[in-house]
C-alpha cells in the first residue's frame, strides 16, 4: 500500500517570500503520478501542480515549481514570491499508473499561512 | 461550465436516519469517487467507480454504500449514520486513461451526525 507522508502541520511565510513544503511517499511502484492541491479557506481542491514519475525533469507552474527526488521519495512544492492568496492547506497527493486502477492516496495537508 | 456538483451542502442528522448525498458531473467523466476530509488526517477515499456499474472499495468504505447506474451520478448512502461519520465529503471524477489527468473536485458537503 502506498502512504503518503506530509511532515509539516502548519507553515508561515512573508508575503513575497518562498516557502517549500515537503512530501515524502512511500510505494514499490516504479511509475505513478504525484500531485499536489491547494485548499483555501472555501474548501474547493485546486490543483496546482503534477509530476509524471518517468519524468526527470521537475514541474513548473509560474510560482509554483517542484523538487521531485525519486530515489529518495520525495516530493516537495516550492511556492516562491509567496501572495495572500496562496494561504490554504496543501495537499500531496499520490496516483498510481496502472490502467484501471485509481485509488488515490492524500498526505495530511500542511496549513500555509502568508502574512503581510 | 464543467463542474461536479454536491447535494446538500450542509446537513445535520440524527444517528441511524438514513441519507444520501448526491454526486453529479458534467464532463463525462468514467472515473468517480468519493473522499471524506477529517482534521489531521487528510482526504481518505471512501469508494470509487470506474464507469456505470463498477465500483470498488476506498481506504475506509466501512458504514457507506454507492451506486452508479448513470455515468454522470455516483451517490453516497449513509444506511445507518453515526457520530464517527461526521466529516467533509468531496466528490470527484476524471476521465478514465492515464493517471496523470487530475481529479476535478466537488464544492464538498459538510455533514454532522448528532
Amino acid at each position: 500500500a502506498q502512504t503518503v507522508t506530509q511532515s509539516q502541520p502548519e507553515m508561515s511565510v512573508q508575503e513575497a517570500e518562498t516557502v517549500t513544503l515537503s512530501c515524502t511517499y512511500d510505494t514499490s511502484e516504479n511509475n505513478y503520478y504525484l500531485f499536489w492541491y491547494k485548499q483555501p479557506p472555501s474548501r474547493q481542491m485546486i490543483l496546482v501542480i503534477r509530476q509524471e514519475a518517468y519524468k526527470q525533469q521537475n514541474a513548473t507552474e509560474n510560482r509554483f515549481s517542484v523538487n521531485f527526488q525519486k530515489a529518495a521519495k520525495s516530493f516537495s512544492l516550492k511556492i516562491s514570491d509567496s501572495q495572500l492568496g496562496d494561504t490554504a492547506m496543501y495537499f500531496c497527493a499520490f496516483n498510481r499508473n496502472s490502467g484501471g486502477y485509481q485509488k488515490v492516496t492524500f498526505g495530511t495537508g500542511t496549513k500555509l499561512q502568508v502574512i503581510p | 461550465e464543467a463542474q461536479v456538483t454536491q447535494n446538500p451542502r450542509y446537513l445535520i442528522t440524527v444517528t441511524g436516519k438514513k441519507l444520501t448525498v448526491t454526486c453529479s458531473q458534467n464532463m463525462n467523466h468514467e472515473y468517480m469517487s468519493w473522499y471524506r476530509q477529517d482534521p489531521g488526517l487528510g482526504l481518505r477515499q471512501i469508494y470509487y467507480s470506474m464507469n456505470v456499474e463498477v465500483t470498488d472499495k476506498g481506504d475506509v468504505p466501512e458504514g457507506y454504500k454507492v451506486s452508479r447506474k448513470e455515468k454522470r451520478n455516483f451517490p453516497l448512502i449513509l444506511e445507518s449514520p453515526s457520530p464517527n461519520q461526521t466529516s467533509l465529503y468531496f466528490c470527484a471524477s476524471k476521465v478514465a486513461g492515464p493517471s496523470r489527468e487530475t481529479q476535478y473536485f466537488g464544492p464538498g458537503t459538510r455533514l454532522l451526525v448528532l
